[in-house]
């Protein structure tokens, strides 16, 4: 049963502190997004990746957010520093392509708390 | 600024009867529309789509109307069922890049 891990899947952690995120997609897909979901906005786009180079991060607070693929099994997302506002669940997604209509599949995210 | 909304935050529908959810968008180029469901401590799953050169699909018990002209969206379970309790988001795309709502949370009661 191919599914999209996440981990950690809850971090508690002291604002200023470095918080990073892993991901590992389908293996085969090579299309990956990180979204953050909050009570007011719903779930947002962050960034994504096709065949590991980064397409559009326009979503992301460039000064403290970072994502990257180092390889096609592992998606990362850093937050440095991180600030109490940061505090969301991340979900990543993996899609076989980047064709319109292909399914993206989500990881069951990584509940952040910044305090 | 939200380009896809759902503007009710929650809905209780009786087992068996209709739970009709909606959905309002503003970007005129979205082509495709889906349907997630998410389960407490569980990431989205995708649920339904349509194409925006259809008006209606239909799966089972879950029907997706699309009006265009009124960029309206709407979900349709019929009869729902007690493991439909769940949120239910709206997504729009224009290519694969999706533009989502905040939820509705849906509670059917026995």
């Amino acid at each position: 049963d191919a599914r999209v891990t996440q981990t950690p899947r809850h971090k508690v952690t002291e604002m200023g502190q470095e918080v990073t995120m892993r991901c590992q997609p389908i293996l085969g897909h090579n299309t990956v997004f990180w979204y953050r979901q909050t009570m007011m906005q719903g779930l947002e786009l962050l960034a994504y990746f096709r065949n590991r180079a980064p397409l559009d991060d326009s979503g992301m607070p460039k000064d403290r957010f970072s994502a990257e693929m180092p390889d096609a099994t592992l998606a990362t997302l850093k937050i440095q520093p991180s600030e109490p506002r940061d505090s969301a669940v991340y979900f990543c997604a993996s899609a076989l392509s980047w064709a319109t209509q292909e399914t993206q599949y989500f990881g069951p995210g990584t509940r952040l708390l910044v305090l | 600024d939200q380009q896809v909304k759902q503007n009710s935050p929650s809905l209780s529908v009786q087992e068996g009867r209709i739970s009709i959810l909606n959905c309002d968008y503003t970007n005129s180029m979205f082509d495709y529309f889906l349907w997630y469901k998410k389960y407490p401590a569980e990431g989205p799953t995708f649920l339904i789509s349509i194409s925006s050169i259809k008006d209606k699909n239909e799966d089972g018990r879950f029907t997706v109307f699309l009006n265009k002209s009124a960029k309206h969206l709407s979900l349709h379970i019929v009869p729902s069922q007690p493991g439909d309790s769940a949120v239910y988001f709206c997504a729009a795309s224009t290519g694969f890049k999706l533009s989502f709502g905040a939820g509705t949370t849906v509670t059917v009661r026995a």
